[in-house]
């Protein structure tokens, strides 16, 4: 089956750090990603991890490992800009992509 | 522009009526989706189409019709609209055949679609 998890809902303070947590168990695996989302928007690409490790992006991360079905979002030095959903999905090889359920992050100043 | 464009962006209509939504990519993309996203922002694939040919389709009411006339273009036609139609639907285009970096999808800007 297919099953991507992530936290619903999380709060971070302007200029703080926060961790994005995303797990998935899927049919085929071929990348994840992490997309954001505005209210009333379409998402847009943030990061792209296909191998175990940590990708860095001026203020975003993202890392994956394989063997544990298990990704974060790293955002440093929030602002309140950052504040919107985002969503973790996987590359559900040679189909489609799988999307979790997203996060709604509010930054607060 | 390179995008992903879809019209119309709003659409408000009475039950049982017959509407489409459009969607072109000048990405030169090979593969196009429809995704649902409902009131819990969740994104589920309804179809995706590679080359023309539909390669996914999702269990949704045969109601809803994909149509692909060229790979640029993806439209969606339902039939005999629901109140539970109501959601945001988004065209994406992704490039399938190797080569080039991969990005992932490239998204539509939604149209939000209203039945009462």
């Amino acid at each position: 089956g297919q099953n991507i998890d992530q936290p619903t809902e999380m709060t971070a303070t302007e200029g703080a750090i926060v961790q994005i947590n995303c797990t998935y168990q899927t049919s085929g695996f071929n990348g994840l990603f992490w997309y954001q989302q505005h209210a009333g928007e379409a998402p847009t690409f943030l990061s792209y991890n296909v191998l175990d490790g940590l990708e860095e992006k001026g203020r975003f991360s993202s890392f994956l490992s394989r063997s544990k079905g298990y990704s974060y979002l790293l955002l440093k030095e929030l602002q309140m800009k950052d504040s919107a959903s985002y969503l973790c999905a996987v590359d559900n090889y040679g189909q489609n992509f799988v999307f979790g359920p997203g996060t709604r992050l509010s930054v607060l100043p | 522009d390179t995008a992903v464009s879809q019209t119309p962006k709003y659409l408000v209509t009475q039950m049982g009526n017959d509407k489409s939504i459009k969607c072109e990519q000048n990405l030169g993309h090979d593969t196009m989706y429809w995704y649902k996203q409902d009131s819990k922002k969740f994104l589920k694939i309804m179809f995706s189409y590679n080359n023309k040919e539909l390669i996914i389709n999702e269990t949704v009411p045969n109601r809803f019709s994909p149509k692909s006339p060229d790979k640029a273009h993806l439209n969606l036609h339902i039939n005999s609209l629901e109140l539970g139609d109501s959601a945001v639907y988004f065209c994406a285009s992704s490039h399938r055949g190797g080569g080039s970096l991969y990005y992932g999808y490239t998204f539509g800007s939604g149209t939000r679609l209203t039945v009462v």
